[in-house]
């Protein structure tokens, strides 16, 4: 079974420009997230959909994140325009129902 | 509010060594619990859950955890530490009702020494 994937891996771009990052979910999965984890820290949910509505996206600084997930498959998380602070792994992790998430290895954002 | 609290940040035990890891929740139900591993550079992978029934739970890697309803905890623990074992450590509540939410603990990272 395929896991989830996340593309890039890595990404540096300088503050005040724009990022996408994208995440294809083990396929069946309705249940997709994405969490934020800053250095040290542990993952923070940044929004949650089920299928493609969004049912949680009170952490997301909805001021420069968006997300979106076409045809309740692939999504993608965009960050415009990047601060300092974004700096973390983005992770994005799927689930069959809401309850046991798998998670791709992430995309590590490096904001200069 | 729902929290999910690892108190030790750091852990360090010898190769060989037995191993508790601490996890203590706060959510005014029976949480789902996990713990995940994450080692550098890589995505988190599941060691264990518990739902319900048997407190005691059994993972992979040799690993097991306890949920012990009175303490509010989901403590894991491994008899004999393996270097390879060495990794970061979450703990995570998961939220019933209506759409799950995951919660995670801010972790322990456990260097393994020979």
């Amino acid at each position: 079974e395929a896991g989830v994937a996340q593309s890039p891996r890595y990404k540096i771009i300088e503050k005040r420009q724009s990022v996408a990052f994208w995440c294809n979910p083990i396929s069946g999965h309705a249940t997709l997230y994405w969490y934020q984890q800053i250095l040290g820290q542990g993952p923070k949910l940044l929004i949650q959909f089920q299928n493609n509505g969004v049912v949680d996206d009170s952490q997301l600084p909805k001021d420069r994140f968006s997300a979106e997930r076409l045809k309740g498959v692939d999504s993608t998380l965009k960050i415009q325009p990047a601060k300092l602070e974004d700096s973390a792994v983005y992770l994005c992790a799927s689930s069959l129902q809401g309850l046991e998430a798998f998670f791709g290895q992430g995309t590590r954002l490096t904001v200069v | 509010a729902q929290s999910v609290t690892q108190p030790d940040i750091h852990i360090t035990v010898s190769e060989g060594a037995s191993l508790e890891l601490r996890c203590n929740y706060s959510y005014g139900a029976t949480p789902y619990l996990f713990w995940y591993v994450q080692s550098p550079g890589q995505g988190l992978q599941l060691l264990l859950k518990y739902f319900s029934g048997d407190t005691l739970v059994q993972g992979i890697k040799g690993f097991e955890a306890e949920f012990k309803r009175s303490q509010s905890s989901f403590n894991l623990r491994k008899p004999s530490v393996h270097w390879s074992d060495a990794a970061e450590y979450f703990c995570a509540v998961g939220l019933s009702g209506g759409y799950n939410k995951l919660i995670f603990g801010a972790g322990t990272r456990l260097a393994v020494h020979p």
